[in-house]
């Protein structure tokens, strides 16, 4: 069945630095979806990628699929305090929404 | 309402019970969805309601897990003998339609403690 694999699962980043997951599948994907989950809440939807080699971005935060759209990443410039949290990337190439196991980002002040 | 909400918040229950979650979309969505997050893990998915279209029922984990949407809107999920392993946040979701194109919004989660 349809796979979504997300590196890295954790990461610890001085406040400042940049931080980057990405998420792959050995197949196509149709779409890419991104979620944050803070500490404690449910998952929020970030954005969206369909098109192949497209590149999104929202404040600090940049999005992008892949060329063959069978990987994506999300990279976060100059990490704050408030990008703390489990990022999700989940695709629905067959109607249901399969999530990676998602990279949760430590920020030290 | 705003969101999707869920009941209870949280649940604790002994080995062996039933239990029942509830989830209310948010009004209109015809796709519903329940997740399964244990501890610091992923969101695994259970099962996915589409319209008036056959439940995705692919990823319960056993025949003591069930889930039923009446009227197209609410939804319950059922465990039945549970078990310790079942402890976890269950999540539900809506969304406007099914597939890509459509954001996910999930509710708040009930937390399920199985002593």
């Amino acid at each position: 069945g349809q796979q979504v694999m997300q590196i890295p699962q954790y990461q610890h980043v001085q406040e400042g630095e940049d931080f980057t997951t990405y998420c792959n599948s050995s197949t196509t994907l149709s779409n890419i979806q991104w979620y944050k989950q803070r500490p404690g809440g449910h998952p929020v939807f970030l954005i969206q990628l369909v098109k192949s080699g497209e590149v999104k971005k929202q404040k600090r935060l940049t999005f992008q699929f892949g060329e063959a759209k069978k990987n994506s990443s999300l990279h976060i410039t100059a990490t704050q305090t408030t990008d703390v949290g489990t990022y999700f990337c989940g695709s629905s190439n067959t109607g249901k929404l399969i999530f990676g196991q998602g990279t949760t980002l430590q920020v030290k002040p | 309402g705003a969101g999707v909400s869920q009941s209870p918040s949280n649940k604790v229950t002994e080995k062996g019970k039933d239990v029942e979650l509830r989830c209310d979309p948010i009004s209109g969505h015809t796709a519903l969805y329940w997740y399964r997050q244990s501890l610091g893990q992923g969101l695994e998915f259970l099962i996915y309601f589409q319209g008036n279209s056959a439940p995705d029922k692919s990823g319960l984990p056993s025949d003591r897990f069930s889930a039923e949407r009446t009227g197209g809107s609410v939804s319950t999920l059922t465990i039945q003998r549970t078990q310790q392993e079942d402890s976890a946040v269950y999540l539900c979701a809506s969304s406007l339609g099914a597939g890509g194109g459509f954001e996910q919004y999930f509710g708040p989660g009930t937390r399920l403690t199985v002593t």
